[in-house]
């Protein structure tokens, strides 16, 4: 049962346009959300988050959107760079429950030129 | 500034050999987990801990121990390894259950 879902296993934009990574999940206790970015051989590393009670927070060329209604939130990236090739983890948690969190299969982004 | 340092980076195992992953992490931080990653599934939690001396089951636990005798160690015991645990194990550690974890580079494990 997979409680946290990223649809796409791919997906390639051109360098300079907008890349949008999709997640969903299924578990209406989960109340913060993650994005971790990752190069092979390496571990996942925080991007950004986004607590249940806002829809939308930003970080220079990074906003992830939250629609809670329909349990799906979005990673956004404009510009796009080539350095964003990596996979892109969604992951999910229960604030006060430990920490422990919920990741999504994966988004391999590739950026070209 | 290491963070979070996992040891071996690769190892190779016969099935029913025992091995300990290790995880250390300089930050002083609270909250450690393991993780384990295959291909398709994304990360799963394996075991966590809170503090020293404190530590729970996460989604996959069978088969694995863990103990937390310091702060800064949060070590990952396999006591009879199997082929079913071939993957790349991560640890992770944050300041507290509202801040963002850090992971280690992985530890990749094949069981023969």
């Amino acid at each position: 049962d997979q409680q946290v879902k990223q649809n796409s296993p791919s997906l390639s934009v051109q360098e300079g346009r907008i890349s949008i990574l999709n997640c969903d999940y299924t578990n209406s206790m989960f109340d913060y959300f993650l994005w971790y970015k990752k190069y092979p051989a390496e571990g996942p590393t925080f991007l950004i988050s986004i607590s249940s009670i806002k829809d939308k927070n930003e970080d220079g060329r990074f906003t992830v959107f939250l629609n809670k209604s329909a349990k799906h939130l979005s990673l956004h990236i404009v510009p796009s760079q080539p350095g964003d090739s990596a996979v892109y983890f969604c992951a999910a948690l229960v604030e006060g429950g430990g920490n422990k969190l919920t990741f999504g299969t994966g988004t391999q982004l590739k950026v070209e030129l | 500034n290491a963070g979070v340092t996992q040891t071996p980076k690769f190892q190779v195992l016969k099935t029913g050999q025992s091995m300990t992953l290790q995880c250390a992490q300089d930050m002083n931080h609270e909250y450690m987990s393991w993780y384990r990653q295959d291909p398709g599934m994304g990360l799963r939690l394996i075991h966590y801990s809170v503090g020293a001396g404190i530590t729970d089951q996460g989604e996959v636990p069978n088969g694995y121990n863990v103990s937390r005798s310091t702060t800064e160690d949060f070590p990952l015991r396999l006591l009879s390894a199997a082929p079913s645990q071939t993957s790349v194990y991560f640890c992770a550690s944050s300041q507290d259950g509202n801040q963002p974890q850090h992971f280690g580079d992985g530890t990749r494990l094949s069981i023969l």
